[in-house]
């Protein structure tokens, strides 16, 4: 049963960066999953941040493309995310989350889920 | 870029249908997936490539997607269901989500 887990400082000044690491357990990273950053103020609805396959292949989402890196390591079975020049609007729940198989067919639905981390901009 | 609208709440009584609705440029050319939040928790995925349930997902959830709008379908409704619903769907090279409806149950 693959579980994942979200960790990093809960607590970011205002135009710093949120780094987070996300731990795959009980599975492989290398696998023909995507992996994938969501995020969710609170309050709010879900934006997907981006994603990054094990090779390396990363897609992000236009609107924070300009601040995100998302990198894997998998000798530790692990992804993260650093997303840089935080304001207060960058407060949320940062989830990791695995895509399905169903991108082989053109479908992207995320099937496991981290169960989130508070992240706080402060000014 | 790609944008899908959903109903921000939504009402049904105990043993109702609820169908919550998504919409989209063309949706029905693409999937959609369909999750399930409740307050704290982190979403779970409750319908994906439109209509699939994942395993551990009561039947009575289904899914459709045509024209321009997915459907998410709750049938006999039961106060555990009260959640929120978001959709997505995969533009490009991008995800996109709903902005999400909150069905109450009452």
């Amino acid at each position: 049963q693959v579980q994942l887990q979200e960790s990093g400082p809960g607590l970011v000044k205002s135009s710093g960066t949120v780094s987070l690491t996300c731990a795959v357990s009980g599975g492989s990273i290398s696998t023909r999953n995507w992996w994938s950053w969501v995020r969710q103020p609170p309050g709010k609805g879900l934006e997907w941040i981006g994603e990054i396959y094990h090779g390396g292949s990363t897609n992000y989402n236009p609107s924070l493309k300009s601040r995100v890196t998302i990198s894997v390591d998998k000798s530790k079975n692990q992804f993260s995310l650093n997303l840089r020049s935080v304001t207060a609007a960058d407060t949320a729940v940062y989830y990791c989350a695995r895509g399905d198989d169903s991108r082989q067919i053109g479908g992207a639905a995320f099937d496991i889920w981290g169960q989130g981390a508070l992240v706080t901009v402060s000014s | 870029s790609f944008q899908l609208t959903q109903p921000p709440s939504l009402s049904v009584s105990p043993g109702q249908t609820a169908n919550i609705t998504c919409s989209g440029d063309k949706l029905g050319n693409k999937y959609t997936a369909w999750y399930q939040q409740k307050s704290g928790q982190p979403p779970v995925l409750v319908i994906y490539l439109d209509a699939k349930r994942p395993s551990g997902i009561p039947e009575r959830f289904s899914g459709s997607n045509s024209g321009n709008t997915a459907t998410l379908t709750i049938s006999g409704t039961q106060a555990m269901d009260e959640a929120d619903y978001y959709c997505e769907t995969w533009d490009s090279i991008t995800v996109v989500f709903g902005g999400g409806t909150k069905l109450t149950v009452l």
